[in-house]
């Protein structure tokens, strides 16, 4: 069974540019997050889908921010206008319910 | 404050040697999910625990929900687990939501 895939595996910005990630996640898991993981620290949640809907978007900078999830199964996470606070590598996450199955992430470095 | 609280922040172990590493929690869950990540890795899924031990070859976790502490030990360590350990609490509300620790960092010398 294949695992959560992402992409790009990484991107460099400058500050400014728009990026966009991409995850698929297990066939068949009704859930997808996506979490934020600053160099040293543990991942933060940034928002999260159960199928199409947005359950919880509140760590979401939404000014700058957005995801998508638009037929409940891949979804795209979108940075318009990168600042250098973004650096970060972007998880992507999904689950049946329960224990969460991470990918490999996007390491984003914004100069 | 923190919501999840790991110690130690690091680790240096000879090969051989055993550790246990904590996760303290102050809010109620569902379970607690341990992973390991690799510099620039992604994160590997340990164990998810929501009470009780489970045991996975050389690796123990143990989560006891009255003292709101789950622990990972490590038996016999190898210069191949070197990496870092991360505790993730799910909330027992809302759509199982993980707080993450800021992990243990582990070194494991030959």
């Amino acid at each position: 069974e294949a695992g959560v895939t992402q992409s790009p595996r990484y991107a460099v910005l400058q500050e400014g540019q728009a990026v966009s990630f991409w995850c698929d996640p297990i066939s068949g898991h009704d859930t997808l997050y996506w979490y934020q993981q600053p160099r040293d620290q543990g991942p933060q949640l940034l928002v999260y889908f159960r199928d199409e809907a947005v359950i919880d978007n509140s760590q979401l900078p939404s000014d700058r921010f957005s995801a998508v999830r638009p037929k409940g199964t891949n979804s795209t996470l979108k940075i318009q206008s990168a600042k250098q606070g973004d650096t970060a590598t972007y998880l992507c996450a999904s689950s049946p319910g329960g224990e969460q199955y991470f990918g490999p992430g996007t390491r984003l470095t914004v100069l | 404050g923190q919501q999840v609280q790991q110690s130690p922040a690091s680790l240096v172990l000879q090969e051989g040697e055993n550790a246990e590493l904590q996760c303290n929690f102050s809010t109620s869950l569902n379970s607690m999910q341990w992973f390991y990540q690799r510099p620039g890795g992604s994160l590997v899924s340990l164990f998810y625990n929501p009470s009780g031990t489970k045991h996975s070859g050389r690796l123990t976790s143990t989560t006891v929900i009255k003292e709101r502490r789950s622990s990972l030990h490590i038996s016999s360590s190898q210069t191949t687990d070197s990496g870092t350990y991360l505790c993730a609490l799910e909330h027992n509300s809302a759509g199982n939501k993980l707080t993450f620790g800021i992990g243990t960092r582990v070194l494991v010398r030959p």
